[in-house]
């Protein structure tokens, strides 16, 4: 069983449009994250969820928003795609907020021409 | 600003080489400090440090975390071609605790 899953693994699409991205975690628990994976490798926080409430939303353009219908589904639309957004984007999920081991999905490479 | 160091950025080794990688932070609101394997995919969890001076160890892997010193070391014994991936340093901080991820050490274990 898939604990954090994403869909979809692979996302092109062209400047100017919008997408979204799924996540769901089966694991039971309260916090989700949306991570992005640049170029070079650098993993950097995005947004947190806690039982479906916002907690940590980092310096990210406002095209970019997460959803969360209910504690395991964590979702992110992205508005008026730009070149920058080429990424991969990496869902997890934890227990319980920041002290604990965060479980990540298989990940989502966004490529935007 | 948080800012999380790992060294070396990279290292090339030879199959039963044992290697340690160095991690150091300044983070505020420090709680615990996470190690992470990632390979063609997802990070996958390793070690979850708290307390100082406490090595944790799985296998041929084992951690410590130095809180004076703000740092942590992961230790890979009699290395493997399947140790090769990025290791990532992740310590909590900031006012939400977010996990702070290093840039990672490429670790590549040739046979």
């Amino acid at each position: 069983d898939t604990a954090v899953s994403q869909t979809p693994k692979y996302l092109v699409t062209q400047m100017g449009n919008d997408k979204s991205i799924k996540c769901e975690q089966n694991l039971g628990h309260d916090t989700m994250y949306w991570y992005k994976q640049d170029s070079k490798k650098f993993l950097k926080i995005m947004f947190s969820y806690n039982n479906k409430e916002l907690i940590i939303n980092e310096t990210v353009p406002n095209r970019f928003s997460p959803k969360s219908p209910d504690k395991a589904h964590l979702n992110l639309h992205i508005n008026s795609l730009e070149l920058g957004d080429s990424a991969v984007y990496f869902c997890a999920s934890s227990g319980r907020s920041g002290s604990y081991e965060q479980y990540f999905g298989p990940g989502t490479r966004l490529t935007v021409t | 600003e948080d800012k999380v160091v790992q060294s070396p950025l990279s290292l090339v080794v030879h199959e039963g080489d044992t290697v340690t990688l160095n991690c150091s932070y300044e983070v505020t609101n420090f709680r615990s400090l996470l190690w992470y394997k990632q390979e063609k995919k997802a990070p996958t969890f390793l070690f979850m440090l708290t307390s100082s001076g406490i090595e944790k160890k799985s296998g041929r892997l084992s951690s410590i975390l130095d809180k004076k010193e703000l740092s942590s070391i992961l230790n890979i014994t009699a290395t493997q071609t399947g140790d090769s991936a990025i290791y990532l340093c992740a310590p909590t901080g900031g006012g939400s605790e977010k996990l702070v991820f290093g840039k990672g050490t490429k670790l590549t274990v040739n046979p």
